[in-house]
């Protein structure tokens, strides 16, 4: 079963940093495309961030370029967002996605809020 | 990036009724198109992928249709539990891009 699970979101003050990770398990990771997508709690979904499967190519959406980087360890099959510079409108519930297989299907973790404030 | 508007915004029905939530790509998307179900405080829950593909463990109530630019999700014979807001994603391209969301009030 495919299994995504994040972790790393929490208070941050204006300005701060976070490292947001997602665990996967369940398939094989190193071979698969994954995006960060972002929620604002009663807002709707936004896509962040991709990384291809081997970690060499990466797009931001222009909201969160040059304060946001993705990144990915294949041997531990864990995603990463480094969110700096952050801003009260980072305020988000962040999901980790994986790209569609061979079927079309995607699969997303539970997310993990980040809030800025002081 | 490709557009995305979904529609209605909102949609009030019975229990029983069908129902219909519409998006529409700003250029083909091929059948690269997703349907979620989100309730408050939860994740998205993939329930059609492909377009027209029902996810397993969903209720066969509900279908997808359409290619290219159009598409269709619909809902027969509404339950309670159907309560929550429905979006739709086009995973074609990036960014992805997702519609506004439909709120369906049972």
């Amino acid at each position: 079963e495919v299994q995504l699970v994040e972790s790393g979101g929490g208070l941050v003050q204006p300005g701060g940093s976070l490292r947001l990770s997602c665990a996967a398990s369940g398939f094989t990771f190193s071979t698969y495309w994954m995006h960060w997508v972002r929620q604002v709690p009663g807002k709707g979904l936004v896509c962040v961030s991709r990384i291809n499967s081997d970690g060499s190519s990466t797009n931001y959406a222009d909201s969160v370029k040059g304060r946001f980087t993705i990144s990915r360890d294949n041997a531990k099959n864990t995603l990463y967002l480094q969110v700096n510079s952050l801003r009260a409108e980072d305020t988000a519930v962040y999901y980790c996605v994986r790209a569609a297989d061979s079927t079309g299907r995607l699969h997303w973790g539970q997310g993990t809020l980040v809030t800025v404030s002081s | 990036d490709i557009q995305v508007t979904q529609s209605p915004s909102t949609l009030s029905a019975s229990v029983g009724d069908r129902v219909a939530i519409t998006c529409r790509a700003s250029q083909s998307i091929s059948s690269w198109l997703a349907w979620y179900q989100q309730r408050p405080g939860k994740a998205p829950k993939l329930l059609i992928y492909k377009a027209s593909s029902l996810e397993s463990g969903v209720p066969s109530r509900f279908s997808g249709s359409g290619s290219g630019t159009e598409f269709t999700l619909t809902i027969s014979g509404l339950e309670p539990d159907d309560s929550a807001t429905y979006y739709c994603q086009q995973h074609d391209s990036f960014p992805w891009t997702f519609g506004q969301g439909t709120m369906v009030e049972i």
